[in-house]
């Protein structure tokens, strides 16, 4: 069974820096690409980073280029998100996803339940 | 950027009747060498993360009811529920992932009349 548990979220001053963990089990990690995707309270759906299956390729999205970086541990089937310079706006649940399949253009089919990263001083 | 469009906002629909969501993107996310509609729509509901229902428009996932559908062409997309149930009662939302960034729709709300 596919098993994501996302970690590390919490209460954070504006300008602070913290790093999002996804604990993988249930599939083989290292053959699918990994997405991030965040949900501020009330709001929609709101599309972070993805990583390919090696990790060779990254995207993000423009709200977080530059202060986020993703990353993966294939050796530990666990999925990162660096975040720096924090900002109120980044307030949200962070969900990790896997994807379809091992590229980055690919859906996600199973999710995580979430943290919450509040940013507030 | 691509911008995902949804329509209606929300609905109210009787139990057993016919739902249908429309979603339409800003420009094609058709790859013509597959041939594939690079458009996913999921479901969420409170308090869940969300859930895959199709993938290239039309591909159903796996343990998705046969009362969902989806399908389209071109920019314009649509998820169908066939006969309403109590446990559709949920936010469904479209994502592209055909270009970067992959960005959803802004979601549309069905609940029961």
């Amino acid at each position: 069974e596919v098993h994501l548990l996302e970690s590390g979220g919490g209460l954070i001053q504006p300008g602070g820096s913290l790093r999002l963990s996804c604990a993988a089990s249930g599939f083989s990690f290292r053959t699918f690409a990994m997405t991030w995707v965040r949900q501020a309270p009330g709001k929609g759906l709101d599309w972070v980073s993805v990583i390919s299956d090696s990790g060779e390729r990254k995207y993000y999205a423009d709200s977080v280029k530059g202060r986020f970086t993703i990353s993966r541990d294939n050796s530990r089937n666990t999925l990162y998100l660096q975040m720096n310079s924090l900002r109120a706006e980044d307030t949200a649940i962070y969900y990790c996803g896997k994807g379809v399949g091992g590229t980055y253009d690919s859906p996600n089919d199973y999710w995580g339940q979430g943290t919450l990263l509040t940013v507030s001083s | 950027d691509i911008v995902m469009t949804q329509s209606p906002d929300s609905l109210a629909v009787s139990l057993g009747e016919r739902a249908t969501i429309n979603c339409k993107s800003s420009q094609s996310v058709l790859y013509s060498s597959n041939n594939n509609f690079y458009l996913a729509w999921y479901q969420q509901k409170p308090g869940q993360p969300p859930k895959l229902l199709f993938y290239w428009a039309s591909t159903r996932e796996s343990g998705v009811p046969d009362r969902f559908s989806g399908s389209g062409s071109g920019t314009d997309f649509t998820l169908t529920i066939s006969s309403l149930q109590a446990e559709d009662v949920a936010v469904y939302y479209c994502q592209q992932y055909y270009t970067i960034p992959f960005t959803f729709g802004p979601g549309t709300k069905v609940d029961i009349k």
